[in-house]
């Protein structure tokens, strides 16, 4: 079964409104998770490491205000896309490291795709 | 810089026939290296990985991938591919000391024919 779950799957919404999508670990408490976004024919970007307790860690280049993560329980990490706008419309995904010393598998969640009209 | 660099945007290939997917990463010290899969209309899936310990390992569904330090190479292979491989091939790399964020290459396109 699933050990990460995204929602929605699917959002379409008009520039200058805000979305939020949902990321939620399973089968096991997630200090960290990641968010990706992904673009069509592309690889995965990071946008962020969501930490639960403290502040999310924005990769360079990825607006913090515009993207808010909110890393709200051991089990969901929320990201925000704030006044959306088409260039945003892309294929976000969520992942949950396992946890241990070494870097070990991430488990993707099915990935939300927002279009922003 | 760090990078991972999947030489091959598409890949088309006959039922039955063998296939390698290349991958490599620019030099480091230590990696830990991933092949996710994604098939159409699903999320990535981890395929294989090396961590440690013997530099060739396998998949549950026939795929092997060797860790090969001097050429600082992760390729992917399979002796004979199904159609039921044809799906988007993703190779990663965690750089030691990079906690345990992904260097993502673009991906290879695997589109097997009957």
């Amino acid at each position: 079964g699933a050990v990460v779950s995204q929602h929605p799957s699917r959002v379409i919404c008009k520039s200058g409104t805000s979305v939020k999508i949902e990321c939620r670990s399973l089968d096991f408490q997630a200090t960290t998770m990641f968010w990706y976004r992904q673009f069509p024919k592309q690889s995965l970007m990071l946008m962020a490491t969501s930490n639960e307790g403290s502040k999310a860690t924005y990769e360079q280049g990825v607006e913090k205000d515009k993207f808010l993560i909110n890393h709200a329980s051991l089990t969901l990490s929320t990201l925000t896309v704030t006044s959306a706008h088409p260039e945003d419309s892309s294929f976000y995904i969520c992942s949950v490291p396992v946890t241990g010393g070494l870097p070990d598998t991430q488990y993707f969640g099915p990935g939300t795709r927002l279009t922003v009209l | 810089a760090q990078s991972v660099t999947q030489l091959d945007s598409q890949v088309p290939v006959f039922e039955e026939a063998p296939v390698e997917l290349r991958c490599n990463y620019s030099s480091s010290v230590s990696v830990y290296l991933f092949w996710y899969v994604q098939y159409p209309n699903q999320g990535l899936q981890l395929l294989l990985k090396y961590l440690s310990g013997s530099t060739l390992v396998e998949s549950i569904n026939g795929f092997e991938a060797e860790f090969n330090k001097s050429q600082t190479s992760f390729h992917l292979r399979k002796p004979s591919v199904h159609i039921s491989d044809t799906a988007e091939y993703f190779c990663a790399v965690n750089y030691a000391g990079n906690n345990r964020k992904l260097i993502w290459g673009l991906g290879t396109s695997l589109a097997v024919n009957p």
